[in-house]
């Protein structure tokens, strides 16, 4: 296991299209984290995951966006009818019941047109 | 949540040694000092974490203080890759079934120069 996975990259969307992000956390870890980042600060919490039960969500979290994670394993976030707004880079980690230290995957940028 | 105070931005020369400082007034008792150092276009990476006094690793070194109000990540002899923005976070670690949600700050841009 080579740590958090989040595909893609990167995605380019027309105003109003719909998106979807995965991650894949590492194997044994339960805890799995969304974060937003924008240009020139630090990420921000979306939401939380323990296991398979979506625990947290932050009030960044609108009612456009919704996020899965079925059977405890991966992960998805999807935004519905994106907006300029959503431009960012949404970030992805996990992590294990000790909580020492999250593992970030490299994040999905999402540039909106 | 514990609010954070670090430099926007700072340079250095190859080689040198670079201490980030983080003001951390309202820190609680049960609150632990993690700090992460971010490249661009990709996710924070976790560095060092510590209560009290100093812990050391092999990439870096934390100082804290017997008041805890501030803390200083130390990186000896800086390469031009560690270049990156470095966040200075307090909050208390996991317990139970909640979560641990990070609070970041702007960060600490470390620009090293040849």
């Amino acid at each position: 296991d080579t740590g958090v996975s989040q595909d893609p990259r990167h995605k380019i969307t027309k105003r109003g299209q719909n998106v979807t992000f995965r991650c894949d956390p590492i194997s044994e870890h339960n805890r799995l984290y969304w974060y937003r980042q924008t240009l020139g600060q630090g990420p921000e919490f979306l939401t939380y995951f323990q296991n398979e039960a979506q625990l947290e969500k932050s009030r960044l979290l609108s009612d456009r966006f919704s996020a899965e994670r079925p059977k405890g394993s991966f992960s998805t976030l999807e935004i519905q009818r994106t907006e300029q707004g959503d431009s960012a880079m949404y970030l992805c980690a996990s992590t294990g019941m000790e909580n020492y230290g999250y593992t970030f995957g490299s994040g999905t940028r999402l540039t909106v047109v | 949540l514990a609010k954070t105070t670090q430099p926007i931005s700072m340079d250095s020369y190859e080689g040198q040694e670079v201490n980030i400082t983080c003001s951390h007034n309202n820190i609680a008792t049960n609150d632990y000092i993690t700090w992460y150092q971010q490249f661009p276009s990709q996710g924070p990476r976790f560095i060092i974490q510590g209560y009290k006094t100093k812990v050391t690793n092999e990439v870096a070194s934390l100082f804290i203080p017997a008041d805890r109000k501030s803390s200083t990540l130390s990186l000896p002899r800086v390469s031009l890759s560690d270049t990156a923005v470095y966040y200075c976070l307090v909050g208390s670690s996991y317990s139970g079934a909640g979560s641990y949600q990070l609070t970041f700050g702007k960060g600490t841009k470390l620009s090293v120069i040849p």
